[in-house]
Formats: C-alpha cells, structure tokens, sequence
C-alpha cells in the first residue's frame, strides 16, 4: 500500500516562531518521489519541492528547510521565522515507480495559521 | 501564458443531472490527472491519462467518466451526480511523469443538492 500521513491537521504559531509540519509515508518501492504543496486561502496549489527517494540530502529555500529520513519515512518541512503570508495548507505527496509515477498519493494536509 | 483552465468554476446542479466538468491545458502536456479535494482526506485522485485515448483509474473513480480525445482536454463527466460527490476538484497537467511538477488548475467546486 501507498500511504501519506500528516498526523498534524492544524497548527497556529505567533509570527516569527519556527514551525514543523510531519509527512510520513508508506511505500514498498524503493524509487519514489516525495512533494510539498502549498494551497493559500485563495485555493491554487503551488508546488513548493520534489524530493527523489535516492538523495537524502537536506533542502534549504530561503526560510523553507526540508528534511528527509529514509529511516524513519519521514518528509517534514521546517518554516523559521513563519510569516502571516506563510497562512495555507501544506500537502505532501508520493509518487512511485510501482505505478510508472503516474498515481499521486497526497496526504490529509495541515493547516498552518500564523498570528500577527 | 501557460496554464490549465477548468470550467465551470462554481457548479450547483442535483442529483443524477448529468455534468460535464471541462479541463484544458495549452503546455502540450501528455499527462492530465483529475483530483477531487475533500475536508481531512486531502487530494485524491479520480483519473489519469497518460496521453490520447489512453486513460486509468486513480484512486477514486466511482461515479466518474473521462475521456481523451485530444492532447489538450481532459473533461470529467459525471452521468449520475450524487450528494457524496460534491467537492472541490483540480485538473493536472504535466509532461510524463516523472516530473518535477504537475501544473494544476484553479479548482472547480460542485454542489450536488
């Protein structure tokens, strides 16, 4: 079975906290992929990374880390210093090569409330 | 500018009326996806086409039909509409996965009464 879990379904920070959202997956593949999605109040997705199941390297975008554990099958995304615009639900998702990459498999979604 | 358009973009109809959800990409993408976006489930997916006239099932295909007859368009149609399929859906387009994205559409929300 493929499987996305994010266990947190909402988390309000005061602005400028550091703040965590947890993707854990499930997948017997060993060639996957792994993606963020944000999905502000005006309701677009927008894609934020993709990660591929051979590079565990940590990713750094400006305030947006992301650290992946193949260990422990976990995909979580780190916001320091969390802005008012950073407000939305974030999805993770997996795809993998036992479906050709052709089937998405996308989580509950948190949602993050950041307060002035 | 390259995008996917659904329309319409706000639907209310009844049960069993059929409709016709339409999904549209000018990036000559092969890949479409339909997904339907549901409180505490997240995105599932409905459909998928890898490219004309070739289509699958996701996880979710109960009550839909796709078609692909043309590159572009990847309309979701839904003969027999009911309550529990009211939803917010997205069209995806991407080239072959894998990619490092799929571009979505807006969304397209249904009411069924």
């Amino acid at each position: 079975a493929q499987k996305v879990t994010q266990a947190q379904t909402e988390i309000s920070v005061v602005e400028k906290e550091d703040v965590t959202l947890d993707c854990v997956y499930e997948t017997r593949d060993t060639t996957y992929y792994l993606f963020w999605y944000k999905q502000p109040p005006s309701g677009e997705l927008v894609f934020l990374i993709r990660r591929n199941s051979f590079d565990e390297q940590n990713e750094i975008s400006g305030r947006y880390s992301w650290n992946f554990q193949k260990s422990t099958s976990s995909f979580n995304f780190t916001i320091t210093a969390s802005q008012v615009v950073d407000s939305a639900v974030y999805f993770c998702a997996l795809s993998s090569s036992l479906n050709n990459f052709n089937k998405f498999y996308f989580g509950s979604g948190t949602k993050l409330n950041v307060k002035p | 500018e390259a995008q996917v358009t659904q329309n319409p973009r706000y639907l209310i109809t009844v049960t069993g009326k059929k409709l016709t959800v339409t999904c549209s990409q000018n990036m000559n993408h092969e890949y479409m996806s339909w997904y339907r976006q549901d409180p505490g489930l997240g995105l599932r997916q409905i459909y998928y086409s890898m490219n004309v006239e070739v289509t699958d099932k996701g996880d979710v295909p109960e009550g839909y039909k796709v078609s692909r007859k043309e590159k572009r368009n990847f309309p979701l149609i839904l003969e027999s509409p009911s309550p529990n399929q009211t939803s917010l859906y997205f069209c995806a387009s991407s080239p072959l996965p894998p990619v490092e994205t799929q571009y979505f559409g807006p969304g397209t929300r249904l009411l069924v009464l």
